[in-house]
């Protein structure tokens, strides 16, 4: 596609469920980043993706965050028991081979009540 | 650890008021320092990439500048359109942006 595309593009859900959020990033783009950004905050470093596999994880905050990427190209981004403290607007990147040019998506807005 | 300060966190011009904003870096290996714009409700937009110190880079109202330990983003003549939140994110040897906490730009008509 044109752009990095990410779905929904709001989440609200409950204290305690699971929630899927989704990135479609540029046709080609070996890399694929995650970042969380709180309101007034610049965004912050999830988890970075050079193809199917994780390369750097150290960003995610605990064992309730997990990504995938199974095919190399969409990736989608789990929270188990989700929390209040994890609403945020999730933001997807990529890149091709992650060597700058860093194209970012809109965000899903994620709010947990 | 790599690490980016932004200041000041807001700042309110006059439309035509030309001003900077600065980023404080410190960083293992640089790759690149970026800067980018924001605005609500919407993901960071690429404005810039500065790899070394002394580069300069320019677009519109806005010039990209660059030393061994910060960077100025200058707004020449700015208009409301330009109000947006500034962010600036370093890369370097980790291969990820590390971000500033960004600067929030009013301008008034």
């Amino acid at each position: 596609g044109a752009g990095v595309s990410q779905t929904p593009s709001n989440k609200v859900t409950e204290k305690g469920k699971y929630v899927e959020l989704r990135c479609d990033p540029i046709s080609g783009h070996t890399a694929l980043y995650w970042y969380r950004q709180s309101l007034g905050q610049g965004p912050e470093f999830l988890i970075y993706f050079q193809g199917t596999g994780a390369a750097d994880d150290s960003g995610l905050p605990n064992d309730r965050f997990f990504a995938v990427r199974p095919e190399g190209s969409v990736s989608t981004l789990k929270i188990q028991r989700t929390e209040r403290g994890d609403s945020a607007v999730y933001l997807c990147a990529s890149s091709l081979q992650g060597s700058g040019g860093y194209t970012f998506g809109s965000g899903t807005r994620l709010t947990v009540v | 650890e790599d690490q980016v300060t932004q200041s000041p966190e807001a700042l309110r011009l006059q439309e035509g008021e030309s001003s900077s904003l600065n980023c404080s870096y410190t960083v293992s290996g640089l790759r690149g320092l970026f800067w980018y714009r924001q605005d609500p409700g919407k993901g960071p937009e690429f404005l810039f990439t500065l790899y070394s110190a002394g580069e300069e880079k320019e677009k519109e109202r806005l010039k990209a500048t660059l030393t061994k330990k910060e960077s100025f983003l200058h707004i020449t003549a700015p208009k409301p359109e330009d109000s947006a939140t500034y962010l600036c994110a370093v890369v370097g040897g980790a291969q990820k942006l590390v971000f500033g906490q960004g600067t929030r730009l009013t301008i008034n008509p």
